[in-house]
């Protein structure tokens, strides 16, 4: 997990909240990244950001939102719009932009969000 | 399509016997191939990362072969141990633009006493 740290852990939901997951790091790295994982698939990535104030869609964005003003921080928001939010999310780190594509991603321990 | 796919889905194993988890890759272009050990409940751990060039590379009791021109690399575990258990996701990376991950759904291994 390294200097990652994502709140809280678990976290529950009605249907109809919105709900902000936390990604924090102290690594310096530029890139930052949350992916969702469901039982049986792949990761996939909801959003990234490789530098400060701008981020971009991943594959799955619809029904969330994130925002990226300082460099440590990088909270993704589960909006009502999200259809099945139920999941693991997990958010990674890299380097930088210029760190090359060898560079590995540093995975934060997760948070697992449940809707009631 | 991208698409990273992994054998067997899961597997059973004595404390100390060896095994190889299988990945098939389909990724255009290709960068590198990686893998990671996730255990249950946590955040995936890197474990070995190959680029199209290195036909193998180990970190300790895992050992990573890559084939290039077949698309398929492997993870061999030798003497397995009680920590071993957990899942081991295949990476492809693609090159260029953000080198976005291709990822595999995992192969679940548990190691027996």
């Amino acid at each position: 997990d390294g200097g990652i740290t994502q709140s809280p852990k678990y976290l529950f939901r009605k249907e109809g909240q919105n709900v902000t997951l936390s990604c924090e790091q102290n690594l310096n790295h530029d890139a930052m990244y949350w992916y969702r994982q469901d039982p049986g698939q792949g990761l996939r990535l909801i959003y990234y950001s490789q530098i400060v104030n701008d981020f971009q869609k991943g594959d799955i964005a619809e029904g969330y939102s994130v925002s990226r003003e300082k460099k440590e921080s990088f909270p993704l928001t589960v909006t009502s719009a999200q259809k099945n939010p139920t999941a693991f999310y997990l958010c990674a780190t890299k380097a930088g932009v210029l760190a090359g594509d060898r560079y590995e991603q540093f995975f934060g321990p997760g948070t697992r969000l449940t809707v009631l | 399509k991208n698409q990273v796919e992994q054998s067997p889905q899961s597997l059973i194993i004595l404390e100390g016997k060896n095994c190889t988890l299988q990945c098939n890759y389909t990724v255009s272009p290709f960068s590198n191939l990686r893998w990671y050990k996730q255990d249950t409940g946590r955040g995936p751990v890197s474990l070995t990362i190959m680029t199209f060039s290195e036909n193998t590379k180990s970190n300790g009791r895992y050992t990573a072969t890559l084939d290039a021109d077949t698309k398929q690399s492997s993870l061999h575990i030798t003497a397995s141990q009680l920590s071993d258990s957990a899942s081991y996701i295949c990476v492809a990376s693609l090159s260029g633009g953000y080198n976005k991950l291709i990822f595999g759904a995992g192969t679940r291994l548990a190691v027996h006493p």
